[in-house]
């Protein structure tokens, strides 16, 4: 099975930019996997800010984007807030699967 | 507007079968595959599998000797059975339609305990 991986932990100051990315151990990441985020805070459910790599769900706020960055998928945040401190997952879909990355902790501080 | 609604036995004990069923309200429920994630106490998701309303299955390699989903498309529901449980299993348990991921279940904890 394939493993996702994520960047275990970042910071981002109030008001700045950082991205947070997910890779695949079976090579480039392409459109093909139709990238997944969502963001989890603690003690709530996990909810769904990208999907199929660069689409918004209607409550995902503008500041949040999805691309492909380097044989990765990307999230994007800019102009950090401090409600966006969170977890956030990445999702990838393989053929007859599909696997969670493992998780990035994004401090706001 | 889509809504899900899990249920479920919440303590089970090693050895046993974890048995827990969504049913799907408003929108079409044959247009889409339907989708069942866990998540251990403090740690991260994991995707278990997905079942469409013809019954055409995906799951995870490392479950799927144990993960029975079905569905019952005259009640709009469908269902995850995940056999010999044990402590690993201890998660909350979520139901979601697989398009775009949304929208998802209320979750539900099932604890594996002696």
């Amino acid at each position: 099975q394939a493993v996702v991986t994520q960047e275990p932990s970042l910071t981002v100051s109030p008001g700045g930019t950082v991205t947070l990315t997910c890779g695949s151990s079976t090579g480039g990441v392409t459109s093909g996997h139709y990238p997944y985020w969502f963001q989890q805070k603690p003690g709530q459910a996990p909810r769904t800010l990208i999907y199929d790599t660069s689409n918004k769900h209607s409550w995902t706020p503008a500041r949040f984007s999805g691309s492909l960055l380097g044989g990765k998928a990307a999230l994007t945040l800019s102009g950090a807030q401090p409600e966006d401190e969170a977890e956030y997952y990445c999702l990838l879909s393989y053929i007859g699967a599909k696997v969670f990355g493992g998780g990035t902790k994004l401090t706001v501080l | 507007q889509v809504q899900l609604q899990q249920w479920g036995a919440g303590l089970l004990k090693p050895s046993e079968t974890l048995s827990l069923t969504c049913a799907v309200y408003g929108g079409s429920f044959s247009d889409y595959y339907w989708s069942w994630i866990r998540q251990p106490p403090g740690k991260g998701l994991e995707w278990i599998g997905e079942i469409n309303h013809s019954g055409s299955t995906n799951s995870n390699p490392s479950l799927k000797s144990r993960v029975t989903i079905s569905v019952d498309t005259s009640k709009s529901q469908f269902s995850l059975r995940l056999s010999s449980v044990t402590a690993a299993d201890t998660a909350v348990y979520y139901c979601a339609r697989a398009s775009r991921l949304d929208p998802w279940g209320q979750g539900t904890l099932v604890t594996v305990s002696s």
